[in-house]
């Protein structure tokens, strides 16, 4: 079935160091990718997305882009503030509902 | 519109209750759909609603647990005869959608359930 694997973390970065949270995909058909964020205390949140491959989200600072040949939709940014501290989920979507990775939760220290 | 509400934000229960919990979307969202979430884990799909009609329930989703939209507007999710395993955040979402299109998924704050 289909499915999505992120990078372990926790992610720890000092204030402005480079992002980056890697995230593969397994799907049977075309499926549309994305990235929420859960701020401490949140909700879920869409962060950015991209609907076919060589798509390329951006929001925030953060950039992702949509690879079909390496099946991955890796999240970057290149400056880190402490208010990126979060949890990252990876999903995809095919049919109706969002598959989800099972987070990278970022910690940024000033 | 205030965005997807859930009702209880907490709740906690012994183990053998019942429980049910209430979602209200986005008023022009078509699409409906139930989650779970344990500490460390991404959203777990339950199942999803179009209107009134449940499309899809997930393989994992034991007979215990059961979700109406009767008039396509809110849903509830009831879990009976709880067990400690159910403890977990209920997360509900919603878009707009027919067939393979779909708007961005709003979701809720969520309610945590807590079985003792």
């Amino acid at each position: 079935g289909d499915s999505v694997t992120q990078m372990e973390g926790p992610v720890t970065l000092s204030e402005e160091a480079f992002l980056t949270i890697n995230c593969t995909y397994t799907a049977t058909g075309y499926p549309s990718l994305f990235w929420y964020v859960q701020y401490p205390g949140e909700g879920l949140q869409l962060l950015l997305k991209a609907t076919k491959a060589d798509d390329k989200g951006s929001n925030k600072g953060f950039e992702a882009t949509y690879r079909k040949e390496t099946t991955s939709f890796h999240l970057e940014k290149g400056s880190v503030q402490v208010s990126d501290s979060a949890v990252y989920f990876c999903a995809l979507r095919w049919t109706g509902k969002l598959i989800f990775g099972q987070g990278t939760t970022l910690q940024v220290k000033p | 519109d205030t965005g997807v509400s859930q009702n209880p934000r907490h709740k906690i229960t012994k183990r053998g209750q019942n429980v049910t919990f209430r979602c209200d979307p986005i008023s022009e969202h078509n699409r409906l759909y139930w989650y779970r979430q344990t500490l460390g884990q991404g959203p777990e799909f339950l199942t999803y609603f179009q209107n009134e009609a449940q499309l899809e329930k997930s393989r994992l989703l034991s007979d215990r647990f059961s979700a109406e939209r009767p008039k396509g507007s809110f849903s509830t999710l009831e879990i009976q005869r709880t067990e400690q395993g159910d403890s977990a955040m209920y997360l509900c979402a919603s878009s707009l959608g027919a067939g393979r299109l779909n708007t961005e998924a709003f979701f809720g704050q969520g309610t945590r359930l807590t079985v003792v």
